[in-house]
């Protein structure tokens, strides 16, 4: 079976700062990985995937995460935060028994002050 | 390419009443998702269906809830006699052919549905 944890339901940051997002998971196989985005009162948009190739994957508005077998992990990071990344973020897995289905982490909630 | 589409957006029912929300996928996308985000929590696997067939329904709770996705028309998330523990944002998702796992899944806006 598959899990995802992600390490703090609230992140504060300042603007300017660096951005990182802890993700771990479990998979008994080669997972597939995936960071949404959830804005208030909307969908979840695809920040990045990781899909067994290159273990640093760069996604959209600035944002990166790097898979890490040894670790079980799948932090996402942005090097400067801008008010725009105030939202909510998810990390999903899947793997080839699973197809295309997704197991998602808590969600972690990001607060970026002036 | 018209995203995800779902309706309503947001719902009111009295409980005991039925909910019935509708998700049209994608254009070129026959798989279906449909979870469940209740307040405050992540999202959770519900049903998986194709056109005409039912994939996985692990996440379905056993009773009042059902889904069909039909040869014509949309996706359908039907929930009978709603109680306010049903309250949350539904979300359905899409893909295209289940033949390459590891397939982006786009999601919709969410149906927000409040049970009063």
């Amino acid at each position: 079976a598959q899990s995802v944890t992600q390490l703090g339901s609230h992140v504060s940051v300042s603007e300017g700062a660096l951005v990182l997002l802890r993700c771990n998971y479990s998979s008994s196989v080669p997972p597939y990985l995936f960071w949404y985005v959830q804005y208030p009162n909307q969908g979840l948009q695809l920040l990045l995937k990781y899909t067994s190739a290159a273990t640093l994957v760069k996604g959209i508005n600035g944002f990166e995460a790097e898979f890490k077998k040894s670790e079980t992990s799948f932090h996402l990071t942005k090097p400067s935060a801008h008010m725009s990344d105030a939202a909510e973020y998810f990390c999903a897995v899947s793997d080839k028994a699973a197809g295309n289905k997704l197991t998602f982490g808590g969600g972690t909630r990001v607060l970026v002050k002036p | 390419n018209a995203g995800v589409m779902q309706n309503p957006r947001h719902l009111v029912r009295r409980r005991g009443q039925e909910a019935r929300l509708r998700c049209s996928p994608m254009k070129g996308h026959s798989h279906v998702y449909w979870y469940r985000q209740l307040p405050e929590e992540g999202l959770k696997f519900m049903v998986y269906l194709q056109k005409e067939n039912i994939i996985d329904e692990s996440g379905m709770p056993k009773e009042r809830f059902s889904a069909e996705f039909p040869k014509e028309g949309p996706s359908i998330l039907r929930i009978q006699q709603v109680v306010r523990g049903d309250s949350a944002a539904y979300f359905c998702a899409s893909s295209p052919s289940q033949g390459t796992t590891g397939n982006t899944i786009y999601f919709g806006e969410g149906s927000w549905l409040t049970v009063v």
